[in-house]
């Protein structure tokens, strides 16, 4: 059974900041990794997506890498600011007829 | 491509009552479809997969006569909330599978907020 946990579940950092955002899975046998940005009360924004056979994936000020043997992703925000301040979830894709499984989620405040 | 929606976005009814939504796959179709619930402050856990043309298959601890899933063709999914209370007031997503760029990929509806007064 996949298990996905986010560390740290809340995050506090000033404006301007670099930040990296960690996701780990206990089963390396996955389709895919994605992470998503929820604001509250919103549905889900997908923000980077990585197939298993990649090593990281980039989009503006986020870039996102996996290391499947470890059972890793992260997710790197560069000069944070106030409009990054969401939970931030990564799910994992075991691929088939299979679920995707959440992780725990990240609570990221970006401080003016 | 590869769209999912969801209907409705947002709905309140009284505790007793049944409540229907609905998940559209539009661009594309999806042999099957999932339904996530997400509780205030919580991570989404997977309810249930909803397969065209045959039963859904429950998550241990989702009750099947509670929650009622109806994928009746390849495009449309419907869960059905019945004798809805409080406790069922949550945030409900569901999702599919569609191929893109040579990948399978699983896209996410934009959600259905439930509360049962």
């Amino acid at each position: 059974k996949q298990e996905v946990t986010q560390i740290p579940a809340a995050l506090s950092v000033p404006e301007g900041e670099n930040l990296v955002l960690n996701c780990s899975f206990t089963d390396s046998a996955i389709y895919n990794l994605q992470w998503f940005r929820q604001d509250p009360g919103k549905g889900l924004t997908s923000l980077l997506l990585i197939q298993s056979s990649q090593r990281e994936q980039t989009s503006g000020r986020l870039n996102a890498s996996l290391d499947k043997s470890s059972g890793r992703s992260t997710l790197y925000i560069a000069a944070s600011q106030p409009g990054d301040s969401a939970t931030y979830l990564c799910a994992v894709d075991s691929g088939g007829y299979q679920k995707v499984t959440f992780g725990t989620g990240t609570k990221l405040q970006v401080i003016p | 491509g590869a769209v999912v929606s969801q209907h409705p976005s947002r709905v309140i009814c009284k505790s007793g009552t049944s409540v229907k939504i609905e998940c559209r796959s539009l661009d594309f179709q999806a042999t099957t479809m999932f339904w996530y619930r997400q509780f205030p402050k919580q991570s989404l856990m997977l309810m249930a997969t909803s397969n065209e043309g045959s039963k859904a298959t429950y998550e241990q601890g989702v009750e099947k006569d509670k929650f009622l899933i109806n994928h009746a063709s390849l495009t449309l999914s419907t869960l059905t909330v019945t004798s809805a209370h409080p406790e069922d007031s949550s945030f409900y997503i569901c999702s599919a599978r569609a191929w893109r760029h040579s990948y399978n990929e699983q896209f996410f509806g934009p959600g259905t907020r439930l509360t049962v007064l």
